[in-house]
C-alpha cells in the first residue's frame, strides 16, 4: 500500500540553525499538510498546500516556516532559525482529492530536537 | 477555535473487557476520523465517518459519528493487549482545506 515517506526520522539542530523536513506524498494525491506534535501534547496543525500554493496555515506557522514542493515529488518544511520551542514530533499528510469523505494519510514523522 | 475533547485520557482494562472512548466537541464537523498511534510513528487511520448517525465496525471496533456530527464514539469489544495504544479521533471542518482538528488522545493499556 502507497504511504508517505519522510525524512529524516531524527534531527538534531543548534538553536537557531535552519533546517528542512522533507516528505514524499502518496503520488496521487493533491492536497498536503504539516502538522507538529509537541512531546506529551495533541497533534496541531500548521499548514495545508494545493496547487502549488500555501491555502492555509495556522497561528503556529509565521514568518520563520516555509513551505516548498520543488519537484512535484517533494514537499519540505523549512524552519529558518530554530528555536527551542520548535522541538518536536513533525507529520506530513497527503489526500487525494475533495471531497470530505477522504482522509489525510500521515508520515511517520520527524523528530526535530532543538538544542 | 474548534475543539475536540476526548476521554478518558488514560484507561487501563484486562483483556476481554469492552470499552468505549468518547471524542465530543460543541462545533460541527463534516467527517471524523479516527487513528491509533504507537510511540514514535505517525498516525494511523482506523476509519473515516461522514454521515450523522453513521456507524461503522472493524472487526472488534465500532464507530458511531452523533446525528448532530458533533461527537463520535470507539467501542472495543473483547480488548487484546495488541489493541494498546493512543487512539486520536480529528475532525475535518466544514469549510477551508480539510485540515484536521485533532482531540485531545486517549491512552489505552489492554492488560494480559
Amino acid at each position: 500500500e502507497p504511504e508517505v515517506t519522510q525524512t529524516p526520522s531524527h534531527q538534531v539542530t543548534q538553536m537557531g540553525q535552519e533546517v528542512i523536513l522533507r516528505c514524499v506524498p502518496i503520488s496521487n494525491h493533491l492536497y498536503f499538510y504539516w502538522y507538529r506534535q509537541i512531546l506529551g501534547q495533541k497533534v496541531e496543525f500548521l499548514v495545508s498546500f494545493y496547487n502549488n500554493e500555501i491555502s492555509e496555515k495556522s497561528e503556529i506557522f509565521d514568518d520563520q516556516f516555509s513551505v516548498e514542493r520543488p519537484d512535484g515529488s517533494n514537499f519540505t518544511l523549512k524552519i529558518r532559525s530554530t528555536k527551542l520551542e520548535d522541538s518536536a514530533m513533525y507529520f506530513c499528510a497527503s489526500r487525494p482529492t475533495g471531497g470530505y469523505g477522504q482522509p489525510q494519510h500521515f508520515g511517520d514523522g520527524t523528530r526535530l530536537s532543538i538544542l | 477555535t474548534q475543539l475536540l475533547e476526548q476521554s478518558p485520557q488514560f484507561l487501563s482494562i484486562q483483556e476481554g473487557e469492552n470499552l468505549t472512548v468518547y471524542c465530543n466537541s460543541s462545533s460541527v464537523f463534516s467527517s471524523l476520523q479516527w487513528y491509533r498511534q504507537e510511540p514514535g510513528e505517525g498516525p494511523v487511520l482506523l476509519v473515516t465517518v461522514v454521515t450523522g448517525g453513521e456507524v461503522k465496525k472493524l472487526k472488534r471496533l465500532t464507530f458511531q459519528f452523533g446525528d448532530a456530527r458533533k461527537d463520535s464514539s470507539l467501542h472495543i469489544t473483547a480488548a487484546q493487549p495488541g489493541d494498546t495504544g493512543l487512539y486520536l479521533c480529528a475532525g475535518a471542518p466544514t469549510s477551508g482545506t480539510y485540515k484536521y482538528i485533532f482531540g485531545t488522545g486517549t491512552r489505552l493499556k489492554v492488560l494480559a
